[in-house]
């Protein structure tokens, strides 16, 4: 059983650019969450994604905008990149109804911009 | 909005020792979720344990057991007989039990190395 996968692995931008980061959800999940992991802190919550909207965000700007396709697969995208969206990006899935049980953790993308 | 402490930055321990990681943190409402989880160099979270703010009884999964003071909002977790596959980065982890917040809250983290 998969559990939740995101690409691509490593990624390096330039200041300015746009990307798009992607996740697959574990296998019977339809909830996705995504996260901003600087180096050295914990995890911050940017959104979450539910039914194909986002029902919950955190304090980032609209430069962060995410979309949840109808097989539940989400997809983050960034625009205008600062040097401080350096981070890991950590994707997470649950089922709606089983959120108090805890999510599931991709290994999540590295992205660096220069 | 809830914000988590962990207050130490690193912990180091002996192969076959115990180790305590203290979390405390601060909210206004009584029902919620706490989370251990583990992040190794794999860069992968990983649920270690969990626990329901309405339960009385400490949770326990194997080598890994909590400490929870709800009054003193202190959620401590413990791993006994500690293993060199136990070394990682561990985040304590917060979220509401209200039905429209799904975010998890994380501490800044505790880097426990294991000594052979």
């Amino acid at each position: 059983d998969a559990g939740v996968t995101q690409s691509p692995t490593h990624l390096i931008k330039t200041r300015g650019q746009q990307v798009t980061l992607r996740c697959s959800p574990k296998s019977g999940h339809d909830t996705v969450s995504w996260y901003q992991q600087a180096l050295g802190q914990g995890p911050q919550f940017i959104f979450q994604y539910y039914e194909e909207e986002e029902r919950q965000r955190g304090n980032f700007p609209d430069r962060f905008s995410g979309h949840q396709f109808p097989n539940y697969s989400s997809e983050l995208n960034v625009n205008a990149l600062l040097l401080g969206d350096s981070a890991l990006y950590l994707c997470a899935s649950s089922l709606v109804r089983g959120q108090g049980y805890g999510y599931t953790f991709g290994s999540g993308t590295r992205l660096t911009v220069v | 909005a809830q914000t988590v402490t962990q207050s130490q930055p690193e912990m180091s321990v002996q192969e076959a020792e115990t180790v305590t990681l203290s979390c405390t943190y601060d909210t206004s409402e009584s029902d919620y979720y706490l989370f251990w989880y583990k992040q190794p160099p794999s860069r992968q979270m990983i649920l270690v344990i969990r626990q329901e703010a309405y339960k009385q009884q400490n949770a326990t999964e194997n080598r890994f057991s909590v400490n929870f003071q709800k009054a003193a909002k202190s959620f401590s977790l413990k791993i006994s007989d500690s293993q060199l596959g136990d070394a990682a980065m561990y985040f304590c982890a917060y979220r509401s039990a209200f039905i429209n917040d799904y975010k998890l809250s994380f501490g800044a983290g505790t880097t426990v190395t294991v000594r052979a």
